[in-house]
């Protein structure tokens, strides 16, 4: 079975500052990964979507890698600001199937002024 | 522009009642999900849809049932709620089961 982890569960940044979100995921045949962010008490909000040939996608401040072969992807986020706090969830559709997403449980963001 | 949306927001439900929420796209997705979200557990599938007419389990689909009978509703029961069932659910939808995902508001279910 697909395991996703995101690791640190936690993190705080002062305003201003470059930081990367891990996640890992154990089995590599995947369609594709996608960066969601979680506000309290919100639903999810799509971010970037990379596709299982692309090797990374952008989007204004964030950046997305995926490394498919080793199982990792990255979400780089410059210049961080406070509207960036939130809860930010990695997700894979694997191949085999129903083709639905995996989640790993999300790496809270605080960004602090 | 409405995207996916859930209906209602927030349920308060004694146990052994029942209730149906109600998810709604206008994307013409075909894929269509339901997810529970539980603090430290992440989302996990419970049914899904590939279409019009179909569904199938997920991970967790013990106590729940659902049906898609329009291709932009996919419906979620609860035939005899449980505490156990007190969760965040999320519907999702998808143009095909390898395109971009997309999520409604949630809805928060308690079960006493």
């Amino acid at each position: 079975k697909q395991e996703v982890t995101q690791i640190p569960a936690a993190l705080s940044v002062p305003e201003g500052e470059n930081l990367v979100l891990n996640c890992s995921f154990t089995d590599s045949a995947i369609y594709n990964l996608q960066w969601f962010r979680q506000d309290p008490g919100k639903g999810l909000t799509s971010l970037l979507l990379i596709q299982s040939s692309q090797r990374e996608q952008t989007s204004g401040r964030l950046n997305a890698s995926l490394d498919k072969s080793s199982g990792r992807s990255t979400l780089y986020i410059a210049a961080s600001q406070p509207g960036d706090s939130a809860t930010y969830l990695c997700a894979v559709v694997q191949r085999t199937g129903a083709n639905n997403l995996f989640f790993g449980t999300g790496t809270r963001l605080t960004v602090i002024p | 522009n409405a995207g996916v949306t859930q209906t209602p927001k927030f349920r308060v439900l004694k146990t052994g009642q029942s209730m149906t929420l109600l998810c709604a796209q206008d994307m013409n997705h075909e894929y269509m999900y339901w997810y529970r979200q539980d603090p430290g557990m992440g989302l996990r599938l419970i049914h899904y849809s590939v279409g019009e007419g179909t569904t199938a389990k997920g991970e967790v689909p013990d106590g729940y049932n659902v049906s898609r009978l329009k291709k932009q509703n996919f419906l979620l029961g609860l035939e005899s709620a449980a505490p156990s069932q007190t969760s965040v659910y999320f519907c999702a939808s998808s143009l095909t089961g390898s395109t971009e995902a997309f999520f409604g508001q949630g809805t928060r279910l308690t079960v006493v």
